[in-house]
């Protein structure tokens, strides 16, 4: 069975600092990959996604991910954090296309203003 | 985009009643939404996916009897947790894909915080 793997559980950043968060995966075949996110006391949301085609994948507030397929990794990047990000983030894996995704166990991103 | 509503938000009961949840799609029509629990610190883990119409499938180690599924319409599915004791606690999240042709882009609920006393 496949897995996801975050390697950081806490983050914590200065306003304005840049973010990368890790992802990696374990499973060899096609994947479509995602990052959620989860505010404080609200639902899961879609940040960015990847299905195929141009491996940077841009998504909603400023957020941008690289699939590299060689290093089973989609790893969540932002060039300057604001305090709005204070969040939890989560990495998911579809594998072949079949409804079921497998979840990493989140990162915890504070920013301090 | 898309809006899924769970009902309750939070939920307090006694250790040996039921406990019923439901989850809604409110501007789509679901044929397959999915129970996740989530732990403190811990990432979402699959339960069940629940099918419309038909049995509900059950991940490897979740107790059937216990997590009953029930997806009576297209737009509601509801889990209901039998004899609940504090090892149920926890926080039950739904979700659902809007496009039957991407089964993987899924809609979450806010979650429903369980208690069991």
């Amino acid at each position: 069975a496949q897995s996801v793997s975050q390697h950081n559980h806490h983050v914590i950043l200065s306003e304005a600092a840049s973010l990368e968060l890790g992802c990696n995966y374990s499973y060899g075949g096609t994947v479509n990959l995602f990052w959620y996110v989860q505010y404080p006391g609200q639902h899961l949301q879609l940040l960015l996604k990847y299905f195929s085609g141009d491996p940077l994948v841009k998504g909603i507030k400023g957020f941008e991910a690289e699939f590299i397929k060689s290093k089973f990794s989609f790893n969540l990047r932002k060039p300057s954090v604001q305090w709005s990000d204070t969040a939890e983030y989560f990495c998911a894996v579809n594998v072949g296309g079949y409804s079921t995704l497998t979840f990493g166990k989140g990162t915890m991103l504070l920013v301090s203003p | 985009g898309a809006v899924v509503s769970q009902h309750p938000s939070w939920v307090i009961c006694k250790s040996g009643t039921s406990v019923k949840i439901e989850c809604r799609s409110l501007d789509f029509q679901a044929t397959t939404m999915f129970w996740y629990r989530q732990f403190p610190k811990q990432s979402l883990m699959l339960m069940a996916t629940s099918n419309e119409g038909s049995k509900a499938t059950y991940e490897q180690g979740v107790e059937k009897d216990k997590f009953l599924i029930n997806h009576a319409s297209l737009t509601l599915s509801t889990l209901t947790v039998t004899s609940a004791h504090p090892e149920d606690s926890s926080f039950y999240i739904c979700s659902a894909p809007r496009d039957r042709g991407a089964p993987y882009e899924q809609y979450f609920g806010p979650g429903t915080r369980l208690t069991v006393t």
